[in-house]
């Protein structure tokens, strides 16, 4: 778990605003970063992901940005709403296929 | 299209006893892979089987084995139960071959070791 650090531990935001959760790897071995979404009483389920070729991607609301020299990844929500109310994992992917998933950020939007 | 069922939902089992965990793969999928996840905490790769074999193992003792049967379905077996093996198990099904392997998740099953 020390490869991959997450943070903030937890977020509230209001129903419109920004929300940034980061993330820190260490092994250069990663070679995908995907982010899952978690509610209570589910499994993780896949968000969105990024290869390291690309800087940015976005899907929607949702977008990762990726540093690769920085060994970073985020994702930001955009006009977050309380439906993204939830856990968010990071979970980057090595050749092993793999995932090696991060403490969680537990996201809270408020109405 | 039935996604990832898993079996029991939850579990109360004592010290020192052992317990099976099933997992039925998304249709189409051929790859299982078992995750702990403690409470509060990201999941754990415990180990992936393919085509009947434990094909990768991540850093779990041998208390923790599995089966993946003919119908790709799968069992995960916890010998000699600590209370730290208390935690939401997760199972998750993938096509091998595809790419990165996306892994649908079943929704646990929560075992607490008294």
């Amino acid at each position: 778990q020390q490869q991959v650090k997450q943070s903030p531990q937890s977020l509230i935001v209001q129903k419109g605003g920004i929300s940034i959760i980061n993330c820190a790897y260490e092994n250069t071995a990663f070679d995908y970063f995907p982010w899952y979404q978690q509610f209570p009483g589910k499994g993780p389920a896949l968000l969105i992901a990024i290869r390291p070729d690309v800087s940015e991607k976005k899907e929607g609301r949702f977008t990762i940005s990726f540093n690769k020299s920085a060994k970073q990844f985020s994702l930001h929500i955009m006009d977050s709403q309380p439906g993204d109310s939830a856990t968010y994992f990071c979970a980057p992917i090595s050749s092993a296929r793999q995932l090696t998933f991060g403490s969680g950020t537990q996201l809270t939007v408020l109405p | 299209d039935a996604g990832v069922t898993q079996s029991p939902t939850h579990l109360i089992k004592t010290r020192g006893q052992q317990v099976t965990l099933r997992c039925s793969p998304k249709s189409g999928h051929d790859t299982v892979s078992w995750y702990q996840q403690a409470l509060g905490q990201g999941p754990q790769f415990i180990f992936q089987y393919y085509e009947e074999e434990e094909r990768q193992r991540g850093n779990f003792p041998d208390r923790f084995s599995g089966h993946q049967f003919p119908n790709y379905s799968s069992e995960l077996n916890v010998n000699a139960l600590l209370l730290g093996d208390s935690a939401l198990y997760l199972c998750a099904s993938s096509l091998r071959g595809t790419f990165y392997n996306e892994q649908f998740f079943g929704p646990g099953t929560r075992l607490t070791v008294l």
